[in-house]
C-alpha cells in the first residue's frame, strides 16, 4: 500500500554541523508535504512544507529538496544547534500520513 | 491566542472501560483532526471533523468514534479499551480552507491497564 517512510531512525550530529534528513515517498500523487519537529511531551511542530510544483524551498536555517523523480523528501538544517534534537516526520496531505520519524541528537 | 488545547493531559483507564478525550481548536479553525501516536511511532490519521460530520476516516475500528461541537470543539471516544490502545492522543486544528499547515495540541497521554 500507499506509504510514507523514513530511511534512518537516528541520526547524531555535532553542533555547528549540517543535519539533513531524508524521507521516501510512495504516492505519486500527493502534491503536499509538511516537515514537523516533535519534541519529547510535545505535539508535532510545523517546520516548513512544500508543493509538489516546486523541487527547493527555504525557511530559516531549514532547506526542504522534494525529488519527484524517485518521490524523496530531504530536510536539511544549517549551524545545528542542540536545540534542534528532537524527532523529525515528514508528513503527505491529506490526510496527514506520517512516517515513523528520525531522530536527531546534537552533540555539543 | 491559546493555540490547540487538549484534555486532560494524563489518563488511566482499564481494560473495557470507555475513555472521552477533548480538543479545542486554534481561533479561526473549524476542522479537526485526531491522531494516535504509539511510542516510538509516527501518528496514525484517526478521524476528521468539519462542520460537525466526520469527514475523513483512518483504519481504526468502530471503538473509535468522535464528535464536534458547533464552537468547533471536538472529542474522541474509544469503547471497549484494549491494552494496544495506550498511546499518546493527538489533535490537531486547521482552516478549512486556505492554508493547510495543522496546529497540534500537546496531546493526551493515555494508558490502559
Amino acid at each position: 500500500g500507499e506509504s510514507v517512510g523514513l530511511h534512518l531512525p537516528t541520526l547524531s550530529v555535532q553542533e555547528g554541523d549540517n543535519s539533513i534528513i531524508n524521507c521516501a515517498y510512495s504516492n505519486s500523487a500527493s502534491d503536499y508535504f509538511i516537515w514537523y519537529k516533535q519534541e519529547s511531551g510535545k505535539g508535532p511542530q510545523f517546520i516548513i512544507d512544500i508543493r509538489s510544483n516546486m523541487d527547493k524551498r527555504q525557511g530559516q536555517r531549514v532547506t526542504v529538496l522534494l525529488n519527484k523523480t524517485v518521490k524523496h523528501l530531504s530536510l536539511q538544517i544549517a549551524a545545528t544547534q542542540p536545540g534542534d534534537s528532537a524527532v523529525y516526520f515528514c508528513a503527505e496531505i491529506s490526510p496527514m500520513r506520517f512516517g515513523a520519524g528520525t531522530r536527531l541528537t546534537v552533540k555539543p | 491566542d491559546a493555540g490547540v488545547t487538549q484534555s486532560p493531559t494524563h489518563l488511566i483507564k482499564t481494560r473495557g472501560q470507555q475513555v472521552t478525550l477533548r480538543c479545542s481548536p486554534k481561533s479561526g479553525h473549524d476542522t479537526v483532526s485526531w491522531y494516535q501516536q504509539a511510542l516510538g511511532q509516527g501518528p496514525q490519521f484517526i478521524f476528521q471533523y468539519y462542520e460537525e460530520e466526520e469527514r475523513q476516516r483512518g483504519n481504526f475500528p468502530d471503538r473509535f468514534s468522535g464528535h464536534q461541537f458547533p464552537n468547533y470543539s471536538s472529542e474522541l471516544n474509544v469503547n471497549a479499551l484494549l491494552l494496544g490502545d495506550s498511546a499518546l492522543y493527538l489533535c490537531a486544528s486547521s482552516p478549512a480552507t486556505g492554508g493547510t499547515e495543522a496546529f497540534f495540541g500537546q496531546g493526551t497521554r493515555l494508558t490502559v491497564v
